[in-house]
């Protein structure tokens, strides 16, 4: 059983489209996230959500618009993507915002590429 | 402004010797430190984590030690398996913060030679 799961794997769109990328954990925690991984390789948190709330909002365009259903959801909207949005979206979560002994859980990534 | 640096971006290593990859920070107000290896295709699995009250923590055949003086932390792999090729991630954070979150490193890249 998948713990981390995104759909879809792999993501192609033009410039101006709008598209979503959906997650579900099935680990009963309570914190999910949204990273980025750019060109470079750079990981970089965009949104935390903890059992449904907002709780991290980083320096994102609000084209990126992240909505949670429940606490086993965290889905990622994107509103008039860009070339510069091209990049692997992963998603994650944990038991809690502290729990750093045991990290975080990610899912495998959604490659997003906008021509 | 990168606050967590791997200036290694690759490392290759024989089969059954040590790998270890290394990681440096800048923010000194970074209280817990975490490892991730990543393969292709896939998400960072968790590996190892270290509280600044510590300066060694070890599972396994992976080990981090933690420098504070010198903002260096450390990743050991011992004896090094064909499946330990992968991305590393060093990644940090100020915990009891409210807000957590990990800041990450660009990753190293270790080849197990056979």
């Amino acid at each position: 059983d998948t713990a981390v799961s995104q759909t879809p794997k792999y993501l192609v769109t033009q410039m101006g489209n709008d598209k979503s990328i959906k997650c579900e954990q099935n680990l009963g925690h309570d914190t999910m996230y949204w990273y980025k991984q750019d060109s470079k390789k750079f990981l970089k948190i965009m949104f935390s959500y903890n059992n449904k709330e907002l709780i991290i909002n980083e320096t994102v365009p609000n084209r990126f618009s992240p909505k949670s259903p429940d606490k086993a959801h965290l889905n990622l909207h994107i509103n008039s993507l860009e070339l510069g949005d091209s990049a692997v979206y992963f998603c994650a979560s944990s038991q809690d915002m502290g729990a750093w002994d045991y990290g975080y859980t990610f899912g495998s990534g959604t490659r997003l590429t906008v021509v | 402004d990168q606050q967590v640096k791997q200036n290694s971006p690759s490392l290759s290593v024989q089969e059954g010797r040590i790998s270890i990859l290394n990681c440096d920070y800048t923010n000194s107000m970074f209280d817990y430190f975490l490892w991730y290896k990543k393969y292709p295709a896939e998400g960072p699995t968790f590996l190892i984590s270290i509280s600044s009250i510590k300066d060694k923590n070890e599972d396994g055949r992976f080990t981090v030690f933690l420098n504070k003086s010198a903002k260096h932390l450390s990743l050991h792999i011992v004896p090094s398996q064909p499946g330990d090729s992968a991305v590393y991630f060093c990644a940090a954070t100020i915990s009891n913060f409210g807000n957590e979150k990990l800041t990450f490193g660009t990753g190293t890249r270790l080849t197990i030679i056979p």
